[in-house]
C-alpha cells in the first residue's frame, strides 16, 4: 500500500515568491494534516481538513492557506515567502470521520529553500 | 542528509542495552499521546500510542508508560538496535473538534556499535 506521498520533495524560492506544495493521503483517509518543521525543532500544526472543510488553523500568518480536493489530496500554498518560512513542510493523514481516529502517518516532506 | 537532531538533547547507548527516552507533556487535557521516529531527511514515522485511560502499552520491543500525575511520558526500547538511531518526537493530542498534534522537542538517540 502506497503511504501519504508529497510533492515536490525539495524546493529553492526566492524572497516574495509564492509556493505550493502537494499531498496525496493514504488510500481511504479522508483527513489531512499539514504541519511545519524548523530545523532542529518538532513539527507545529498549520491546518487540517476533512471532506474539503477546514477543521483547525495553527498559529500561522494569512500567507499561509490550504485546501481539500474531491479525491482527498491537498495544497499547501505559501505566498509572499519570508527566510522563516524556510522548512520541512509535513503532511499527515488519518481516516477521519465521526469517530475521529487519532492515528495520523506523515509523508516525508517537502523540503523549502527560502533565499 | 540533513539532520533534524541539530541542538536536541542526545541519549547515547550501547547496542543491545535498552533506551529510555523520556518527555513532559503540556496539556492535562490531552488524551492521547503519540511516539514518532523520525530518521535524517524523512517524515516523523508512528511508533507507538497510547490512550489516556491507560498507563502502560507494549509494542515489538517498545513500551510507552503515562504518568498523567505529572504529566510525564516515556518511551523504553528493548534490545536497541543500530538502526534505531534516530530522533524522537513524543507528541500530544487533546481530543477536540480538531485532532492537532502538539510535538515535544525531541530526542537525539545514538546507538553506538
Amino acid at each position: 500500500d502506497a503511504g501519504v506521498t508529497q510533492s515536490p520533495t525539495h524546493l529553492i524560492k526566492t524572497r516574495g515568491q509564492q509556493v505550493t506544495l502537494r499531498c496525496s493521503p493514504i488510500s481511504g483517509h479522508k483527513s489531512v494534516s499539514w504541519y511545519q518543521q524548523v530545523l532542529g525543532q518538532g513539527p507545529q500544526f498549520i491546518f487540517q481538513y476533512y471532506e474539503k472543510e477546514e477543521r483547525g488553523r495553527g498559529n500561522f500568518p494569512d500567507r499561509f492557506s490550504a485546501r481539500q480536493f474531491p479525491n482527498y489530496s491537498s495544497e499547501l500554498n505559501v505566498n509572499a515567502l519570508l527566510l522563516g518560512d524556510s522548512a520541512l513542510y509535513l503532511c499527515a493523514s488519518s481516516l477521519g470521520g465521526a469517530l475521529m481516529t487519532y492515528e495520523q502517518y506523515f509523508g516525508p516532506g517537502t523540503r523549502l529553500t527560502v533565499t | 542528509g540533513e539532520s533534524v537532531g541539530l541542538h536536541l538533547p542526545t541519549l547515547s547507548v550501547q547496542e543491545g542495552d535498552n533506551s529510555i527516552i523520556n518527555c513532559a507533556y503540556s496539556n492535562s487535557a490531552s488524551d492521547y499521546f503519540i511516539w514518532y521516529k523520525q530518521e535524517s531527511g524523512k517524515g516523523p514515522q508512528f511508533i507507538i500510542d497510547i490512550r489516556s485511560n491507560m498507563d502502560k502499552r507494549q509494542g515489538q520491543r517498545v513500551t510507552v508508560l503515562l504518568n498523567k500525575t505529572v504529566k510525564h511520558l516515556s518511551l523504553q526500547i528493548a534490545a536497541t538496535q543500530p538502526g534505531d538511531s534516530a530522533v524522537y518526537f513524543c507528541a500530544e493530542m487533546d481530543g477536540g473538534a480538531t485532532n492537532k498534534l502538539i510535538f515535544g522537542t525531541g530526542t537525539l538517540l545514538a546507538v553506538q556499535p
